[in-house]
C-alpha cells in the first residue's frame, strides 16, 4: 500500500537554527499539506499546497515557516530560526483529489533546546 | 474551531461494535463528514467519510441521519488495535481537503 513517507523521525535542534522536515508524499497525488500537533493538544493545519502554490495557511504559518516542492518528489517545510514552541510532531499529508482522503505520514517529531 | 462535538471518552468491549457519535448541527450542505484516528501519536488515519448516504467500507460503517445534523461511526467488531483517538471532522470541497481536526473521543477497548 502506498504510503507517505517523513524524514527524521526525530530531529534536535538548538533554538535559533533552522530546520528543513522532508516528506515524500504519494507518487501520484496532486495536494500536499503540513499538519502539527503540540505535545498534548489538538492536530493543527499548518498549509496546504497545489500546482506548486500555497493554497492555504493558517496563522501559524508566518514568515518563519516555507514550504518547497523542490524536485517532483519530496516536499520540505522549513523554519528558519526556530523557537521553544515549535516543538512538536509535525505530519506531512497527501491526497490525490479534493475531496477525498488525505494520507498522513508517521511524523517528524522536532525538539528544540 | 472544529465544527463538531464528541464525547471525551468511550470505552468498548472487544469483539462487540463501537459506535461513536457526533454531532455537527452546522454543517453546510456541501460539507462532508469524515472520520480519521489516530493511534498514540502516528500520523491520523483515515476511516470513512460520506455526505448523506450510509457508507460502508472495510474498516467501518457511517450512519449519517436525514437532517446531516450528526453522524455514528460504527467499528463492527472492535479489537484492542481499535483504541486510539477518533475524529470526525467536516469539510467541503473546495476548502482543499484542509481539515480541522478537535479533540476527538478517546476509545477504548477493554479485553
Amino acid at each position: 500500500e502506498p504510503e507517505v513517507t517523513q524524514t527524521p523521525s526525530h530531529q534536535v535542534t538548538q533554538m535559533g537554527q533552522e530546520v528543513i522536515l522532508r516528506c515524500v508524499p504519494i507518487s501520484n497525488h496532486l495536494y500536499f499539506y503540513w499538519y502539527r500537533q503540540i505535545l498534548g493538544q489538538k492536530v493543527e493545519f499548518l498549509v496546504s499546497f497545489y500546482n506548486n502554490e500555497i493554497s492555504e495557511k493558517s496563522e501559524i504559518f508566518d514568515d518563519q515557516f516555507s514550504v518547497e516542492r523542490p524536485d517532483g518528489s519530496n516536499f520540505t517545510l522549513k523554519i528558519r530560526s526556530t523557537k521553544l514552541e515549535d516543538s512538536a510532531m509535525y505530519f506531512c499529508a497527501s491526497s490525490d483529489l479534493v475531496g477525498t482522503e488525505a494520507f498522513f505520514g508517521q511524523g517528524t517529531r522536532l525538539t528544540v533546546v | 474551531d472544529a465544527k463538531t462535538t464528541q464525547p471525551t471518552s468511550m470505552d468498548c468491549a472487544e469483539g462487540r461494535a463501537a459506535n461513536l457519535p457526533c454531532n455537527h448541527s452546522t454543517i453546510s450542505g456541501n460539507e462532508y463528514v469524515y472520520w480519521y484516528r489516530q493511534i498514540h501519536s502516528q500520523g491520523p488515519q483515515y476511516i470513512i467519510h460520506g455526505l448523506k448516504n450510509n457508507e460502508t467500507n472495510e474498516m467501518a460503517s457511517l450512519i449519517i441521519t436525514e437532517d446531516r445534523k450528526s453522524s455514528t461511526l460504527i467499528l463492527p467488531h472492535a479489537t484492542l488495535r481499535d483504541t486510539a483517538v477518533y475524529y470526525c471532522i467536516v469539510s467541503a470541497k473546495e476548502y482543499g481537503n484542509k481539515l480541522v481536526f478537535g479533540a476527538g473521543t478517546i476509545l477504548r477497548v477493554k479485553s
